[in-house]
């Protein structure tokens, strides 16, 4: 799977949309844009995944740049529930063999009243 | 979304023992359940792949003799660590993929602390 890069941390105030940015440029053609999040001491939560097209849904906004090579996860309104580490993965999707999620560290967001 | 739930939550057990934490996902079959170790402030990592009816595909560097995986049914995977020592103590979770469609989304269960004495 391709490798992703995210910023470590950012704040964001309360009510105000949160930008969680991912540079993902060596990923392939067939790699979905995976977003999850992890609340401390829980397992990770599934939020939202794309391939090229805009996604959206009741937890946040998936923006896959043109190229592919970088997305933009959006939280439109963030509360002190969505203090929480946020993970980008690519993965290809396929019937046959499983195709595992690797993580790496993620950004810390920290939403402040 | 579909549930995976790990039993035990948290558990402590004495230095030699064995102890089996179990992954279920309650709501949807999973073909195919993945299980990670994660420690203090560190990223999960991954350290096998379960298959139904298969024996388990470990990453590199995990000891398959000592983290013994069984995914005996469709609903069910056991990650048993066998001779447990105070580095195992960790926090373990597992994730499961729908076996239904194209399986594009992979679920994760709360976690189970493990706590080695």
């Amino acid at each position: 799977d391709a490798k992703t890069t995210q910023p470590p941390s950012m704040d964001c105030a309360e009510g105000r949309a949160a930008n969680l940015p991912c540079n993902h440029s060596t990923i392939s053609g067939n790699e979905y844009v995976y977003w999850y999040r992890q609340i401390h001491s829980q397992g990770p939560q599934y939020i939202i995944h794309g391939l090229k097209n805009n996604e959206t849904n009741e937890m946040a906004s998936l923006i896959i740049t043109e190229d592919r090579k970088s997305s933009t996860l959006i939280l439109p309104h963030a509360t002190l529930r969505d203090t929480a580490v946020y993970y980008c993965i690519v993965r290809v999707i396929n019937t046959g063999t499983a195709s595992k999620l690797t993580f790496g560290t993620g950004t810390r967001l920290q939403v402040t009243l | 979304g579909a549930v995976v739930s790990q039993h035990p939550s948290w558990v402590i057990c004495k230095s030699g023992t064995s102890v089996k934490i179990e992954c279920r996902s309650l709501d949807f079959q999973a073909t195919t359940m993945f299980w990670y170790r994660q420690f203090p402030k560190q990223s999960l990592m991954l350290m096998a792949t379960s298959n139904e009816g298969s024996k388990a595909t470990y990453e590199q560097g995990v000891e398959k003799d000592k983290f013994l995986i069984n995914h005996a049914s469709l609903t069910l995977s056991t990650l048993t660590v066998t001779s447990a020592h105070p580095e195992d103590s960790s926090f373990y979770i597992c994730s499961a993929r729908e076996a239904r469609g194209s399986g594009n989304t992979i679920y994760f269960g709360e976690g189970s602390w493990l706590t080695v004495v």
